[in-house]
Order: C-alpha cells, then sequence, then structure tokens
C-alpha cells in the first residue's frame, strides 16, 4: 500500500482565498483523522471520522474550518476564507486499529 | 482530561539505552498509552501502544506501572537516527474528544556521536 496520501504537499495562497487540503487514507482503514502542526501550539487534532461519519470536531478552531468524507477513500479538510494565522503543516492520518495512526507527508499551508 | 507531560529534551550517546517518561495523572480506564516518533518534515509514525504493565516489539518498550499515571518508553542501543521528537498519546479513540486526543508537547532526543 502507498500510504496516506495527501496532496497538496505545499500551498501558498493569499488571505481571505478558499483552501482545501486532500486526503487518501490507507484502503481499509476506517478511521481518519486531521492535525494541524505549529510551533507555537504542537500538534493539535481537529477532527475524525469513523466509517465517514465525523465522530468529534472538537478541535475544530473555528467555523471557517469545514471537514467531509464523502467515501471510505476520500476526505477534504476546507477553510474559508484562509487567514494569515491558519499557516501550518496539516497532516492527514488513518487507522485500523483505532490507537494506531499512520500519518500522511502532510500538506504545508502558507497564508500570506 | 488525560494531559501529558514530558521532558522537552533528552540528550544520549550512540549505543546507551534511552528512557523518557510520560505523566498523565488523570488517564481514564478506557485510555490506551501510544508513543509515535516524528522526524523533521514528516508525520509522526507509531512506535509502540499498551494499556498495562510491559510491551515490547522490535524497536522499543513500554513500561507502565500498575496506577497507569505515567508510562515510560524505552529505547535499547539508540544510534544517531533516533535523534526526532518522541510524543506520548494517551486517549480512547471512539470515545474521546478531539481536545482529549491532542498530542503533548513532546521530547527531543538528540543522539550524540
Amino acid at each position: 500500500d502507498a500510504g496516506v496520501i495527501q496532496s497538496p504537499r505545499h500551498e501558498v495562497t493569499e488571505m481571505g482565498q478558499e483552501v482545501t487540503l486532500r486526503c487518501k487514507p490507507i484502503s481499509g482503514h476506517d478511521y481518519l483523522f486531521w492535525y494541524r502542526q505549529t510551533m507555537m501550539r504542537g500538534l493539535e487534532l481537529l477532527i475524525y471520522f469513523n466509517n465517514n461519519v465525523p465522530i468529534d470536531d472538537s478541535g475544530m478552531p473555528e467555523d471557517r474550518f469545514s471537514a467531509k468524507m464523502p467515501n471510505a477513500s476520500f476526505s477534504t479538510l476546507k477553510i474559508q476564507p484562509s487567514e494569515p494565522r491558519d499557516s501550518a503543516v496539516y497532516f492527514c492520518a488513518s487507522s485500523f486499529v483505532k490507537e494506531e495512526q499512520y500519518f500522511g507527508p502532510g500538506t504545508r499551508l502558507t497564508v500570506t | 482530561l488525560a494531559k501529558t507531560t514530558q521532558p522537552i529534551s533528552m540528550d544520549s550517546y550512540e549505543g546507551q539505552e534511552v528512557n523518557i517518561t510520560c505523566s498523565h495523572n488523570n488517564i481514564a480506564t478506557n485510555d490506551y498509552i501510544t508513543w509515535y516518533q516524528q522526524f523533521p518534515s514528516q508525520g509522526p509514525r507509531f512506535i509502540i501502544q499498551g494499556y498495562k504493565t510491559k510491551v515490547t516489539n522490535e524497536v522499543a518498550s513500554l513500561f507502565i506501572p500498575a496506577d497507569r499515571k505515567s508510562s515510560t518508553l524505552s529505547l535499547p542501543r539508540v544510534s544517531l537516527s533516533d535523534t526526532a521528537v518522541y510524543y506520548c498519546l494517551v486517549g480512547d479513540i471512539g470515545t474521546g474528544s478531539a481536545r482529549q486526543l491532542t498530542f503533548g508537547s513532546g521530547t527531543q532526543l538528540t543522539v550524540l556521536p
């Protein structure tokens, strides 16, 4: 298996623009997680899904953030409108056994 | 919340055994303890997981005392390539909230030649 795939790997956008990050989990995994990592706040869990259903989104910082999982092989994290403070590395992870997560390479987002 | 506390950094020399301790005083009955390793510009990588007593795999051992309020990751005979940030994560995915499953600050391990 190719592992968790994320796209794009790097994204540079201007404040106010919509940003969509994409994730393809490992086939057969039924949990999917979205994380954000910054120097100031470390690694934060934003939201996670089980069998395509959002289980908890209490880590999502604001209404500007939304996540969807339309099927077992695809998820998106959308920021609209984006702000400079959203600049971070966003990781997607998936798991079969619920605590052993496999992380993707991350998307480095820069909002200017 | 099962907040975790780890040392910010540790130094070691090649070939030595390294023990990194994580405190989690408010661990809940259903919580597991999981350790991850992260290299720069990469996502975290699973190392080991346990619930109580001792767990060992091909890369590490995890020691958990009876009260489960702490855990110790043991890396035998470290090499330069073990230089990374190590995180302990305490939680129960499926019933835990996203805020409870947030990683701690991590421990920067530097292995010296």
